[in-house]
């Protein structure tokens, strides 16, 4: 019954390759998000989609590319990987107008290390 | 522009004692604050939260906090820390009018047996 969950929880791999993170959420929330959190624990948005319509677009490599099939998930897609990708990786969601009232529910993250 | 500070990067206090964690923000109009709490390995979990009505706040976990509108502040409070709230700290400001929250640098907690 976990309300947002990612996959993988960890990921190691080599500089260069491809990979992804996948989230889903199963709280009816219309509102989802990456965020990146670096080594002094900085969380730094990414992304956000509502109802599958990019509404935040931080400035990020484009090596990064979210794809959200439907409202209930959000993966984000690295290619060629870099040293400096090497973070924590937060999924979240939240209920359109109604953050005031809820915050958001967040995703156990993902730590990707890129050796 | 809207901003969150939590001035202090480490604060150490014995189990027992009472807790205070700063956090100031810069916002127009009135704000909508949070509090979250990341224990080491986790997600960020909900502590509470304010946007209306009274200024004390309760939360969960024994945690309170209060908003100061005259100062800018959301201070989390508790009167007696024990170790297992050893964790990572982050004080939040939103509106409801879009869909992202400004977010603190965080306060890393730790208790001293």
């Amino acid at each position: 019954d976990t309300a947002v969950s990612q996959t993988p929880k960890y990921l190691v791999t080599q500089m260069g390759n491809d990979k992804s993170i996948k989230c889903e959420q199963n709280l009816g929330h219309d509102t989802m998000y990456w965020y990146k959190q670096d080594s002094k624990k900085f969380l730094k948005i990414m992304f956000s989609y509502n109802n599958k319509e990019l509404i935040i677009n931080e400035t990020v490599p484009n090596r990064f590319s979210p794809k959200s099939p439907d409202k209930a998930h959000l993966n984000l897609h690295i290619n060629s990987l870099e040293l400096g990708d090497s973070a924590v990786y937060f999924c979240a969601s939240s209920q359109r107008g109604r953050t005031a009232d809820y915050g958001y529910t967040f995703g156990s993250g993902t730590r990707l290390t890129v050796v | 522009a809207q901003s969150v500070t939590q001035p202090d990067i480490h604060i150490t206090v014995s189990e027992g004692a009472s807790l205070e964690l700063r956090c100031n923000y810069s916002y127009g109009a009135t704000p909508y604050l949070f509090w979250y709490v990341q224990s080491p390995g986790q997600g960020l979990q909900l502590l509470l939260k304010y946007f209306s009505g009274d200024t004390l706040v309760q939360g969960i976990k024994g945690f309170e906090a209060e908003f100061k509108r005259s100062q800018s502040s959301f201070n989390l409070r508790k009167p007696s820390v024990h170790w297992s709230d050893a964790a990572e700290y982050f004080c939040a400001v939103g509106a409801d009018s879009n869909y992202q929250l400004i977010w603190g640098a965080g306060t890393k907690l730790i208790i001293k047996p």
